[in-house]
């Protein structure tokens, strides 16, 4: 069966740190991934996109990378901060162009000062 | 720019009640969708909707019946609440199912069957 798995674990990090996620999937072919960042009591905020014919993608300090062999995408933040503490959500979509997202649990990221 | 709104925010209902989640876009997007999210297992899809009068079942669709009579509204009801859907409900929006932008969320509705 389809599944995507993020480290269900929470991610405690040193203020200043490059904090890495990832995001493992099984029985996809996803056409492109997304990253989002969700608050407590508040709703995933966007932050970023990469398609499957893109190995790389940078916006101010994150960087996400997609491996389609490996199954994986990997979202650092670099220089972390505080402000940065949140739980991160990897979302895939599928070729057949319904434009479903199937979203993975998330991983909650604590930077200390 | 209200963006997607969900109504209400908090609900608690007795098992066996009925009631309508209310979700309301303004950014004419053609793509609308029901999430629920439950502790350690992120965000699941209930249905979704690629256009006005045309819905589809997501991954956790028993329990919940949807419409799409216009571009900005879809509601999510529940027809018979049971315990089982005690969780946190996200509507979101995007531009097309053939768009590979962002999903715009509203803020969520807190229900708690009891």
């Amino acid at each position: 069966s389809q599944k995507i798995e993020q480290n269900s674990e929470a991610l405690n990090i040193q203020e200043g740190k490059t904090a890495t996620l990832t995001c493992n999937y099984t029985n996809y072919s996803p056409a492109y991934l997304q990253w989002y960042r969700q608050d407590p009591g508040r709703g995933p905020v966007f932050l970023l996109l990469i398609r499957e014919n893109e190995k790389e993608k940078r916006k101010e300090r994150l960087k996400v990378t997609f491996d389609t062999t490996l199954k994986q995408s990997l979202f650092h933040i670099t220089a972390s901060q505080p402000a940065d503490s949140a739980t991160y959500l990897c979302a895939l979509a599928g070729s057949s162009n319904t434009g479903k997202l199937i979203f993975g649990q998330g991983t909650t990221l604590q930077v200390k000062p | 720019n209200a963006g997607v709104t969900q109504t209400p925010k908090f609900q608690v209902l007795k098992t066996g009640q009925s009631m309508t989640l209310q979700c309301a876009q303004d950014m004419n997007h053609e793509y609308m969708s029901w999430y629920r999210q439950d502790p350690g297992m992120g965000l699941r899809l209930i249905h979704y909707s690629v256009g006005a009068g045309i819905t589809d079942q997501g991954e956790v669709p028993n329990g919940y019946n949807v419409s799409r009579s216009t571009t900005e509204d879809f509601p999510l009801r529940l027809l018979s609440a049971a315990p089982s859907q005690t969780s946190v409900y996200f509507c979101a929006s995007r531009t097309s199912r053939g768009s590979t932008g962002e999903l715009f969320f509203g803020e969520g509705s807190r229900l708690t069957v009891l």
